[in-house]
């Protein structure tokens, strides 16, 4: 079963612009977490966010969790041509420590 | 440099045969996952493992084997049994214990049954 959907399932943007993925998730979580895969390889851990947080920042990335709508938005600021991959939230839902549940991701885009 | 190494990176089967992929981590950490991923689509759990001699059926274990018999060691075995095995598989690592629970991936490995 897959936890997650990412809204939408592909963006396209213009280097510079910003890039806002929404993730929904349908059970009570630890935590949520964003991942990246560029095509054809593993994917990258890029930020948790605990379920007691509401924003989280870490460089041009920035995570917000809505717990009370299960939703969690990434938002990539000053987007590049290499942030072109796909975006997978992830949960880790109560009572499964360490058992990750992915949604089926956001390919972006980010053209020149 | 530590990491997970998964091999082959693409792996082509005759339907009927047995094969079997490699997951190897130096990271020194108590859990492993295998994930599939098919075209387009978001990652599924086979099995997990969060102790040698121990693993535990995912999403969709049906058709999969798996053995723990090292902590770096976490092998899958994708059966005959079966029924649509192309597709990308990852694993994955993670420490137990803490409240991180972030996943390091390897670069997976492409099946293909022809």
């Amino acid at each position: 079963s897959q936890q997650g959907e990412e809204d939408p399932q592909a963006l396209s943007i213009q280097e510079g612009e910003n890039a806002t993925m929404n993730c929904s998730y349908k059970t009570s979580i630890n935590n949520l977490q964003w991942y990246r895969q560029n095509s054809g390889r593993g994917l990258v851990h890029l930020i948790l966010i605990r379920s007691n947080e509401r924003e989280k920042h870490s460089g041009r990335l920035r995570v917000t969790l809505d717990t009370s709508k299960k939703s969690s938005s990434l938002l990539i600021t000053a987007s590049r041509a290499a942030d072109t991959a796909s975006y997978f939230c992830a949960t880790e839902n109560t009572g499964t420590a360490s058992k990750l549940t992915f949604g089926t991701g956001t390919r972006l885009q980010v053209t020149l | 440099d530590g990491g997970i190494t998964q091999s082959p990176k693409y792996l082509f089967r005759k339907e009927g045969q047995n094969v079997t992929l490699s997951c190897e981590q130096n990271l020194n950490h108590d859990a492993m996952y295998w994930y599939r991923q098919d075209p387009g689509q978001g990652l599924r759990l086979i099995y997990y493992s969060q102790i040698v001699n121990d693993f535990q059926k995912g999403d969709i274990a049906e058709g999969y084997s798996v053995s723990r018999e090292k902590k770096e060691s976490f092998p899958l075995t994708v059966t005959s049994a079966q029924k649509n095995p192309t597709a990308f598989y990852l694993c994955a690592s993670s420490i137990i214990g803490v409240r991180n629970g972030e996943l390091f991936f390897g670069e997976g490995s492409r099946l293909t049954v022809l």
